[in-house]
């Protein structure tokens, strides 16, 4: 039991270019979400979703997509990625049937745009 | 969006010493859960909270949730080295929302 992966650990990208972030997660956890941390803003919550074809958007979603085809991948995508979106970026999921709102972490994936 | 104040951003202590931070909220929550960053990984849950007065511990860790419940405290006893890093409280707002609002997290250093 993994719990929730994230790929890649590190990324550097220039401007202008794309990728996606993968996230995974083996427990069988309906809500997954993204979130950017950046230093003394604390966790801000991008996207979300309630489960596999359910996506929304969270407090700042401007510049990012995100997408969930199965129960297991939230992958998040930079459309054209911005200086502005140098972050560290966390995937988190959650079981609501377990009558808990407990959120377990990703280790992170950390970006810098040039 | 909603915004958690959590207190103290950053503490200095001595080994051995007791810790306490807290977390407030001008709107009320109906769950408050504990975290621990240490640096370069993922937030990792220590303590979850579901009720209001409600006092949990996990080893050395003690949190309550606030009567009012717009707020939550978090106390470490007799620091160690291990207690070092960012810790955040988060709250969940309404029944049946997965969502999680963040405190901005309190830096814990300990000085040798």
């Amino acid at each position: 039991n993994a719990g929730v992966t994230q790929t890649p650990k590190f990324q550097v990208l220039k401007t202008g270019q794309s990728m996606t972030l993968q996230c995974a997660q083996d427990m069988n956890h309906e809500y997954m979400s993204w979130y950017r941390q950046d230093p003394g803003m604390g966790l801000r919550l991008i996207h979300y979703s309630v489960g596999a074809g359910i996506t929304d958007q969270g407090e700042v979603p401007n510049g990012y997509n995100v997408s969930r085809s199965t129960t297991e991948d939230f992958p998040l995508r930079l459309l054209s990625a911005a200086p502005s979106q140098t972050s560290v970026y966390f995937c988190a999921s959650s079981s609501p049937r377990d009558g808990s709102y407990e959120q377990y972490f990703g280790p992170g994936t950390r970006l810098t745009v040039t | 969006g909603q915004q958690l104040n959590q207190s103290p951003q950053s503490m200095f202590i001595q080994e051995g010493e007791d810790v306490s931070m807290n977390c407030t909220s001008s709107s009320i929550f109906n769950t408050w859960l504990w975290y621990k960053q240490d640096p370069g990984e993922g937030p990792v849950l220590l303590i979850a909270l579901y009720k209001a007065g409600e006092l949990t511990s996990n080893g050395r860790l003690t949190a309550q949730f606030g009567i009012t419940r717009k707020d939550s405290f978090l106390n470490i006893s007799a620091s160690i080295p291990s207690d070092v890093g960012i810790y955040f409280c988060a709250g969940q707002l309404d029944f049946g929302n997965e969502k999680l609002t963040f405190g901005t997290g309190t830096r814990l250093t300990i000085i040798p």
